[in-house]
């Protein structure tokens, strides 16, 4: 069956504007995590969804990041004014338990922003 | 707060070695899972294992096995025979209890290069 999808997969921006990443979860599941992903580090933790239920962002590094799924499957995280170091990979993973176990990534959204 | 450290940076074996990949971990929980992840040059992060802290025994499936060691805190994955194809970036992961979920708290991860 279909994985999670991503897109766009590489995007690069101008310092300051705003940009938006999409997440397609695998479908029927109901949670959604996006995580950040340095060069040469693992991923970090951003914020979490149940359904539209926004449940923990305590990850977002600031006030600049947003994330948003409205309708409870697809998911839009935004990042306004992005700086230089907002350059990351941004992974997207859904999993069918409530909990989160276990976890199905995308391929990611590499965004450069110069 | 939980963590997790993968000592090793870099490994580099030729074709048909074994290879083991550490990791240990840090949690305050009582209950929690352990993950291990693969990173191809893709960037897909592709899932390997779960493993519930109850569960100590050893897991084998095809080339690879799990050794999960409660006493050690350490949970370690070792590919016999290895291959090209398993040239890729690996994580070793922990739960982390989140409001209404777990969150993956992950390793930086060991770049595994096999040489034909």
């Amino acid at each position: 069956g279909a994985g999670v999808s991503q897109s766009p997969r590489y995007k690069v921006a101008k310092r300051g504007q705003d940009v938006a990443l999409r997440c397609d979860p695998i479908s029927g599941h109901v949670s959604l995590f996006w995580y950040q992903q340095a060069l040469g580090q693992g991923p970090e933790f951003l914020t979490y969804f149940q359904n539209e239920a926004q449940l923990d962002k305590s990850g977002l590094p600031s006030d600049r990041f947003f994330a948003e799924r409205p309708e409870g499957s697809v998911s839009t995280l935004k990042i306004q004014r992005t700086q230089q170091e907002d350059s990351a990979v941004y992974l997207c993973a859904s999993s069918s338990s409530p909990s989160g176990f276990t976890q199905y990534f995308g391929p990611g959204t590499r965004l450069t922003v110069l | 707060a939980q963590k997790v450290t993968q000592a090793q940076t870099e490994i580099s074996v030729v074709e048909k070695e074994d290879v083991t990949l550490d990791c240990v971990y840090e949690t305050r929980d009582t209950t929690y899972y352990l993950f291990w992840y693969k990173q191809p040059p893709s960037g897909e992060l592709v899932f390997l294992i779960r493993r519930n802290s109850f569960d100590e025994q050893n897991e084998i499936s095809g080339r690879y096995s799990w050794n999960f060691q409660k006493s050690t805190s350490s949970f370690n994955f070792t590919i016999t025979a290895s291959q090209v194809v398993d040239s890729a970036v690996y994580f070793c992961a922990l739960s982390e209890r989140i409001q209404g979920a777990q969150k993956l708290v992950f390793g930086q991860g060991t770049r595994l290069t096999i040489n034909p």
